[in-house]
């Protein structure tokens, strides 16, 4: 099936840095959205990408959903110590069976010393 | 409060011991999957379903099975568990298809011994 390649596995950066990180595919998504995991819990949604372009914030957060419908960026401004935790890309990709399913990234392990 | 919720949180078990993840959400969604999550793996899909009786094969589905007899249960069930099963597992729904945003519930982890 499809494959998201999710760049890099982890990061390990000082408070205040900014991070970024993206996710690459040979197919074309129609939906990129970008989770976050704490530890023990459920990843939870920051940032939903739904036109190939589009650029959207959430906070410190910005997202862009790659022009050619193959790749997605997560970039994170400022970091502080409650930013760590695995972030995860997902994408529906195109055609009928698409629509059915959400393909995930391998995720990028966040560390932040304070 | 909007949630999914999965039971039990953590179970150990042995080989080839049927055991039973429930998983329940309150939000009328038509969408639920499960997932299991792996050390640089991902999440990767075991079995969906789209509504009330209807059920599809993920990327890994053998050795699990799944039911979708009410909209707000979507059970998954290992009829004989082996140790490459142990892992922690994620349910998760969404409203119509899954290509929207899935809400995920808080996790199974489970040791097959």
């Amino acid at each position: 099936g499809q494959q998201l390649n999710q760049s890099p596995q982890s990061m390990f950066i000082q408070e205040g840095e900014d991070v970024s990180m993206n996710c690459t595919s040979s197919s074309i998504f129609n939906t990129w959205l970008w989770y976050k995991q704490d530890p023990g819990e459920g990843p939870v949604l920051l940032i939903a990408l739904y036109k190939a372009g589009e650029l959207t914030s959430n906070g410190r957060l910005t997202a862009q959903f790659g022009i050619t419908r193959k790749d997605s960026f997560l970039n994170i401004s400022a970091s502080i110590p409650s930013d760590v935790g695995i972030y995860f890309c997902a994408g529906q990709p195109g055609g009928i069976q698409g629509a059915q399913k959400l393909v995930f990234g391998q995720g990028t392990r966040l560390t932040i010393n304070p | 409060e909007a949630q999914v919720t999965q039971n039990p949180r953590y179970l150990i078990t042995v080989t080839g011991k049927k055991l039973t993840v429930t998983c329940s959400q309150n939000m009328n969604h038509e969408y639920m999957s499960w997932y299991r999550q792996d050390p640089g793996l991902g999440l990767r899909q075991i079995y969906y379903s789209m509504n009330v009786e209807v059920t599809d094969k993920g990327d890994v589905p053998e050795g699990y099975k799944v039911s979708r007899k009410e909209k707000r249960n979507f059970p998954l069930i290992l009829e004989s568990p082996s140790p490459n099963q142990t892992s922690l597992y994620f349910c998760a729904s969404s409203f119509g298809t899954g290509g929207n945003e899935q809400f995920f519930g808080p996790g199974t982890r489970l040791t097959v011994l």
